[in-house]
């Protein structure tokens, strides 16, 4: 039972560059967000989905954008990449909204570097 | 009134002691509270919740307390042991949102 796996667990970016981050669930979780956690900072949430083809702003979505088109995957795409944008980017889902019995489930990250 | 704020920032405790970590909200929509606990390379995973119609919940060595009027709760850890070591998060969220909102983090080591 793989749960939530992110790829790729690290990346180097230059400034400018564009790239995805993916994320898979094998949960059948309707519920998937994108953190981005910074030291001191703690988690911000940045993009969530309720389900297929549904997207929603978290705290912090600019330069991102999300698509949900599956069930199971949750992208996260940063164009024009910024040193602002270094971080680690945790992905999460849950059955429901991530509240009592349904806690959220996260995958081990991918930690990103912008140069 | 989305903030979540969480202290210490750090805290070192022996071994068999307790710790205590403290958060404070603002949103009083906010009706769900749990705390996650993340080791070093991995994501957060969820520790202990509670609603606020309780004032204290106990699973095992960990309690939360709970204090509606003051905004506030906290996580306690009883006879604390190494492998307790972690970071812990504080987080709130209103029903029906999905929408966690964590504190900064504590980062806790207990020494043997």
């Amino acid at each position: 039972n793989a749960g939530v796996t992110q790829t790729p667990k690290f990346r180097i970016l230059k400034i400018g560059q564009s790239m995805t981050l993916q994320c898979a669930q094998d949960m059948n979780h309707n519920y998937m967000y994108w953190y981005r956690q910074d030291p001191g900072m703690g988690l911000k949430l940045i993009y969530y989905s309720v389900g297929a083809g549904i997207t929603d702003k978290g705290e912090v979505p600019n330069g991102y954008n999300v698509s949900r088109s599956t069930t199971e995957d949750f992208p996260l795409r940063l164009e024009l990449a910024a040193p602002s944008q270094t971080s680690v980017y945790f992905c999460a889902s849950s059955y429901t909204t991530g509240q009592g019995n349904s806690p959220l489930h996260f995958g081990n990250g991918t930690r990103l570097t912008v140069t | 009134q989305q903030q979540v704020k969480q202290s210490p920032q750090s805290l070192i405790v022996q071994k068999g002691g307790i710790s205590i970590i403290n958060c404070a909200y603002e949103n009083t929509a906010f009706d769900y509270f749990p705390w996650y606990q993340q080791f070093p390379g991995k994501g957060p995973a969820l520790l202990i919740a509670i609603r606020p119609d309780v004032s204290e919940k106990k699973e095992g060595r960990f309690t939360i307390s709970f204090n509606k009027s003051a905004k506030q709760f906290s996580l306690h850890i009883m006879d604390s042991q190494p492998g307790d070591s972690a970071t812990y998060f504080c987080a709130a969220s209103r029903s029906n949102t999905g929408k966690l909102i964590f504190g900064q983090g504590t980062t806790l080591q207990v020494k043997p």
